[in-house]
Protein backbone atom coordinates (compact mmCIF):
# COMPACT_ATOMS: atom_id res chain seq x y z
CA UNK A 1 0.00 0.00 0.00
CA UNK A 2 0.95 3.64 -1.12
CA UNK A 3 2.87 5.30 2.17
CA UNK A 4 2.99 8.90 1.13
CA UNK A 5 0.28 10.92 -0.25
CA UNK A 6 0.42 13.53 -1.88
CA UNK A 7 -1.66 17.11 -1.53
CA UNK A 8 -2.17 18.69 -4.06
CA UNK A 9 -2.69 16.34 -7.34
CA UNK A 10 -2.20 19.03 -9.65
CA UNK A 11 -1.53 22.51 -9.33
CA UNK A 12 -0.79 25.56 -11.76
CA UNK A 13 1.10 28.58 -11.10
CA UNK A 14 1.90 31.57 -11.95
CA UNK A 15 5.76 32.18 -12.90
CA UNK A 16 7.86 33.30 -10.30
CA UNK A 17 5.10 32.81 -7.51
CA UNK A 18 5.93 30.59 -5.00
CA UNK A 19 4.87 26.48 -5.06
CA UNK A 20 3.88 24.44 -1.71
CA UNK A 21 3.47 20.70 -2.12
CA UNK A 22 2.21 18.38 0.88
CA UNK A 23 2.94 15.08 1.53
CA UNK A 24 1.52 13.22 4.38
CA UNK A 25 2.77 9.50 5.99
CA UNK A 26 1.47 6.56 7.59
CA UNK A 27 4.37 4.79 9.62
CA UNK A 28 7.51 5.76 11.42
CA UNK A 29 10.43 7.21 9.04
CA UNK A 30 14.22 7.31 8.98
CA UNK A 31 14.11 10.26 6.34
CA UNK A 32 11.86 11.20 3.62
CA UNK A 33 13.10 12.60 0.41
CA UNK A 34 11.42 14.54 -2.53
CA UNK A 35 12.14 13.98 -6.52
CA UNK A 36 11.05 15.20 -9.41
CA UNK A 37 9.81 13.39 -13.06
CA UNK A 38 9.79 15.51 -15.85
CA UNK A 39 7.20 14.05 -18.48
CA UNK A 40 8.88 11.23 -20.06
CA UNK A 41 12.13 10.85 -17.74
CA UNK A 42 13.18 9.07 -15.39
CA UNK A 43 13.03 10.52 -11.60
CA UNK A 44 15.69 13.24 -10.05
CA UNK A 45 16.41 13.66 -6.74
CA UNK A 46 16.13 17.08 -5.41
CA UNK A 47 16.49 16.59 -1.16
CA UNK A 48 16.84 14.34 1.37
CA UNK A 49 15.46 15.28 5.33
CA UNK A 50 16.24 12.85 7.99
CA UNK A 51 13.41 12.26 10.84
CA UNK A 52 15.80 13.95 13.49
CA UNK A 53 15.47 17.59 11.37
CA UNK A 54 13.07 19.53 11.03
CA UNK A 55 13.60 22.07 7.85
CA UNK A 56 16.39 21.48 5.01
CA UNK A 57 16.92 23.82 2.52
CA UNK A 58 18.84 23.64 -1.08
CA UNK A 59 19.05 26.73 -3.26
CA UNK A 60 15.04 27.46 -4.43
CA UNK A 61 13.66 24.22 -2.56
CA UNK A 62 12.69 24.35 1.24
CA UNK A 63 11.25 20.70 2.65
CA UNK A 64 9.85 20.57 6.30
CA UNK A 65 9.17 17.70 8.43
CA UNK A 66 6.79 17.37 10.99
CA UNK A 67 6.63 13.75 12.53
CA UNK A 68 3.97 14.31 15.19
CA UNK A 69 1.93 15.09 12.00
CA UNK A 70 3.32 12.46 9.92
CA UNK A 71 3.97 15.41 7.09
CA UNK A 72 6.22 17.15 4.97
CA UNK A 73 5.96 19.74 2.67
CA UNK A 74 7.89 20.98 -0.35
CA UNK A 75 8.42 24.35 -1.58
CA UNK A 76 9.84 26.16 -4.63
CA UNK A 77 9.93 30.05 -4.65
CA UNK A 78 10.23 32.26 -7.38
CA UNK A 79 9.29 29.48 -9.43
CA UNK A 80 10.56 29.19 -13.45
CA UNK A 81 8.83 27.49 -16.32
CA UNK A 82 11.50 24.75 -15.82
CA UNK A 83 10.22 23.62 -13.02
CA UNK A 84 7.06 22.00 -14.37
CA UNK A 85 7.00 18.69 -13.83
CA UNK A 86 5.80 16.10 -11.01
CA UNK A 87 7.15 16.16 -7.79
CA UNK A 88 7.18 12.73 -5.58
CA UNK A 89 7.64 12.25 -1.81
CA UNK A 90 9.33 9.26 -0.84
CA UNK A 91 9.55 7.73 2.71
CA UNK A 92 12.29 5.35 3.60
CA UNK A 93 12.28 2.84 6.42
CA UNK A 94 14.58 -0.28 6.73
CA UNK A 95 18.14 0.79 7.05
CA UNK A 96 20.35 -1.11 4.63
CA UNK A 97 18.58 -2.11 1.59
CA UNK A 98 16.56 1.33 2.00
CA UNK A 99 13.44 0.66 0.37
CA UNK A 100 11.78 3.76 -0.67
CA UNK A 101 8.11 3.79 -0.91
CA UNK A 102 6.62 6.79 -3.18
CA UNK A 103 3.71 8.62 -3.14
CA UNK A 104 1.35 9.41 -6.49
CA UNK A 105 2.72 12.89 -6.83
CA UNK A 106 1.86 16.45 -7.25
CA UNK A 107 1.75 17.26 -10.90
CA UNK A 108 3.13 21.38 -10.92
CA UNK A 109 2.39 23.27 -13.97
CA UNK A 110 4.39 26.78 -14.14
CA UNK A 111 2.67 29.04 -16.50
CA UNK A 112 4.52 31.90 -18.00
CA UNK B 1 24.14 12.01 -14.07
CA UNK B 2 24.50 8.42 -12.49
CA UNK B 3 25.66 6.19 -15.39
CA UNK B 4 22.45 3.88 -15.41
CA UNK B 5 20.98 2.26 -18.77
CA UNK B 6 18.16 0.15 -19.23
CA UNK B 7 17.23 -2.09 -22.41
CA UNK B 8 15.18 -2.12 -24.11
CA UNK B 9 13.96 1.30 -23.78
CA UNK B 10 10.85 0.26 -25.62
CA UNK B 11 9.25 -3.83 -26.06
CA UNK B 12 5.99 -4.14 -27.84
CA UNK B 13 4.86 -8.10 -26.93
CA UNK B 14 2.16 -10.50 -26.69
CA UNK B 15 0.35 -12.04 -23.40
CA UNK B 16 2.20 -14.92 -22.38
CA UNK B 17 5.61 -14.45 -23.97
CA UNK B 18 8.48 -13.99 -21.71
CA UNK B 19 9.86 -10.75 -21.77
CA UNK B 20 13.65 -9.88 -19.44
CA UNK B 21 14.79 -5.99 -19.20
CA UNK B 22 18.03 -5.29 -17.93
CA UNK B 23 19.45 -2.49 -15.70
CA UNK B 24 23.34 -1.71 -16.39
CA UNK B 25 25.11 0.64 -13.60
CA UNK B 26 28.72 1.89 -14.02
CA UNK B 27 28.60 3.33 -10.55
CA UNK B 28 29.43 -0.34 -8.19
CA UNK B 29 26.78 1.00 -6.43
CA UNK B 30 25.20 -1.87 -4.16
CA UNK B 31 21.53 -1.36 -4.06
CA UNK B 32 19.71 -2.24 -6.89
CA UNK B 33 15.90 -1.43 -7.44
CA UNK B 34 12.95 -2.13 -10.41
CA UNK B 35 9.55 -0.32 -9.95
CA UNK B 36 6.99 -0.02 -12.34
CA UNK B 37 5.16 3.25 -12.37
CA UNK B 38 1.16 3.41 -13.13
CA UNK B 39 -1.33 6.38 -13.75
CA UNK B 40 -2.62 6.43 -10.27
CA UNK B 41 -0.37 4.35 -8.41
CA UNK B 42 2.94 6.55 -8.28
CA UNK B 43 5.99 3.81 -8.09
CA UNK B 44 5.69 0.88 -6.62
CA UNK B 45 8.94 -1.55 -5.63
CA UNK B 46 8.83 -4.70 -7.74
CA UNK B 47 12.62 -6.27 -6.44
CA UNK B 48 15.50 -5.21 -5.08
CA UNK B 49 18.71 -6.62 -4.36
CA UNK B 50 21.24 -5.60 -2.23
CA UNK B 51 24.65 -7.48 -3.59
CA UNK B 52 25.24 -9.99 -5.94
CA UNK B 53 22.72 -13.17 -5.79
CA UNK B 54 21.13 -11.30 -2.81
CA UNK B 55 17.37 -10.27 -3.81
CA UNK B 56 13.93 -9.45 -2.22
CA UNK B 57 11.01 -8.87 -2.86
CA UNK B 58 9.02 -5.52 -3.21
CA UNK B 59 4.94 -4.75 -2.76
CA UNK B 60 4.45 -6.23 -6.45
CA UNK B 61 6.42 -9.07 -6.96
CA UNK B 62 4.19 -11.28 -8.33
CA UNK B 63 4.82 -12.61 -11.64
CA UNK B 64 8.25 -11.32 -11.83
CA UNK B 65 11.32 -12.72 -10.86
CA UNK B 66 15.05 -11.24 -11.15
CA UNK B 67 18.90 -11.66 -11.31
CA UNK B 68 22.05 -10.48 -10.04
CA UNK B 69 25.06 -12.28 -11.30
CA UNK B 70 27.09 -9.39 -11.50
CA UNK B 71 27.30 -5.76 -9.47
CA UNK B 72 26.16 -4.07 -12.54
CA UNK B 73 23.40 -5.81 -14.04
CA UNK B 74 20.27 -6.76 -12.53
CA UNK B 75 17.83 -8.07 -14.84
CA UNK B 76 14.23 -8.15 -14.29
CA UNK B 77 12.14 -10.99 -16.21
CA UNK B 78 8.49 -11.16 -16.58
CA UNK B 79 7.96 -15.18 -17.45
CA UNK B 80 4.60 -14.61 -19.09
CA UNK B 81 3.48 -11.59 -19.55
CA UNK B 82 0.44 -10.56 -18.39
CA UNK B 83 -1.50 -6.79 -20.16
CA UNK B 84 -1.24 -5.74 -16.34
CA UNK B 85 2.20 -5.88 -16.62
CA UNK B 86 1.56 -2.90 -18.86
CA UNK B 87 3.45 0.01 -17.40
CA UNK B 88 7.19 1.70 -17.22
CA UNK B 89 9.40 0.34 -15.64
CA UNK B 90 12.40 1.85 -13.92
CA UNK B 91 15.39 0.95 -12.25
CA UNK B 92 17.26 2.31 -9.51
CA UNK B 93 20.57 2.15 -7.94
CA UNK B 94 21.65 3.40 -4.47
CA UNK B 95 25.56 3.71 -2.64
CA UNK B 96 26.46 1.66 0.35
CA UNK B 97 29.53 3.09 0.91
CA UNK B 98 30.60 5.31 4.17
CA UNK B 99 31.42 8.55 1.74
CA UNK B 100 28.05 8.77 0.10
CA UNK B 101 24.27 8.83 1.83
CA UNK B 102 22.71 5.16 0.91
CA UNK B 103 19.55 6.91 1.02
CA UNK B 104 19.55 8.69 -2.29
CA UNK B 105 18.65 6.63 -5.08
CA UNK B 106 19.42 7.04 -9.05
CA UNK B 107 17.12 6.32 -11.41
CA UNK B 108 17.51 5.32 -15.07
CA UNK B 109 15.33 6.57 -17.58
CA UNK B 110 12.88 3.73 -17.98
CA UNK B 111 11.46 0.71 -20.31
CA UNK B 112 8.32 1.31 -21.51
CA UNK B 113 6.82 -1.85 -22.03
CA UNK B 114 3.29 -2.74 -23.83
CA UNK B 115 1.69 -6.37 -23.75
CA UNK B 116 -1.56 -6.96 -26.08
Amino acid sequence: SQQGEEDPQALSIQEGENATMNCSYKTSINNLQWYRQNSGRGLVHLILIRSNEREKHSGRLRVTLDTSKKSSSLLITASRAADTASYFCATGGIQGAQKLVFGQGTRLTINP
Amino acid sequence: DAGITQSPRHKVTETGTPVTLRCHQTENHRYMYWYRQDPGHGLRLIHYSYGVKDTDKGEVSDGYSVSRSKTEDFLLTLESATSSQTSVYFCAISAGGEFYPVETQYFGPGTRLLVL
